[in-house]
């Protein structure tokens, strides 16, 4: 089942900060978030493991909360490369090793 | 070097034709994917294999065949195509399967069926 995640779409000035939410109805895991530009191809952001770590990648950090079934990314004091879609992928504990992916959260960042 | 390579990078080909999108990639990897992005951006997983053997399947019409003839190839060959068939077509690949190992994706294949 694929999570759900929030909010669709988000427009910001660069240096704004956002938040993109990813949850999921089954026990997880672990979360992966990636980012794809228009016409390219999804890159790895980050993944978080069960045990609620919180993960950094230069300003973009996650969360992840293995009882609520959910994990955050924030995106803080955005900068225009930081425009793209991003996708919270789910593995759950009863389907190892197989990435189920949100409908994405489109960000864009302008001047 | 290009870690995960695709070809072709655009295929337009008519209803009932029968047609293949190849996929490498050089970084060693045990485990290889291919996901369908549909028009509305859906990244759905189709396949995966590790070390040559298929290990997810998932609810794939028939008419497309998964060969992989080393770990570092991965094919998807689709039979008599239909309309609904049009997507991007992406293979990734994880150092080995399982929870923890990130996913590096191909360039994708934009496929569109008349």
């Amino acid at each position: 089942q694929q999570p759900v995640q929030s909010p669709q779409a988000v427009i910001l000035r660069e240096g704004e900060d956002a938040v993109i939410n990813c949850s999921s109805s089954k026990a997880l895991y672990s979360v992966h978030w990636y980012r794809q530009k228009h016409g390219e191809a999804p890159v790895f952001l980050m993944i978080l493991l069960k045990g609620g770590e919180q993960k950094g990648h230069d300003k973009i950090s996650a969360s992840f909360n293995e009882k609520k079934q959910q994990s955050s990314l924030y995106l803080t004091a955005s900068q225009l490369s930081y425009s793209g879609t991003y996708f919270c992928g789910t593995d759950s504990t009863d389907s190892w090793g197989k990435l189920q992916f949100g409908a994405g959260t489109q960000v864009v960042v302008t001047p | 070097d290009t870690a995960v390579s695709q070809t072709p990078k655009y295929l337009v080909t008519q209803m009932g034709n029968d047609k293949s999108i190849k996929c490498e990639q050089n970084l060693g990897h045990d485990t290889m994917y291919w996901y369908k992005q549909d028009s509305k951006k859906f990244l759905k997983i189709m396949f995966s294999y590790n070390n040559k053997e298929l290990i997810i399947n998932e609810t794939v019409p028939n008419r497309f065949s998964p060969k992989s003839p080393d770990k570092a190839h991965l094919n998807l060959h689709i039979n008599s195509l239909e309309l609904g068939d049009s997507a991007v077509y992406f293979c990734a690949s994880s150092q080995a399967l399982g929870q923890t190992y990130e996913q590096y994706f191909g360039p994708g294949t934009r496929l569109t069926v008349t």
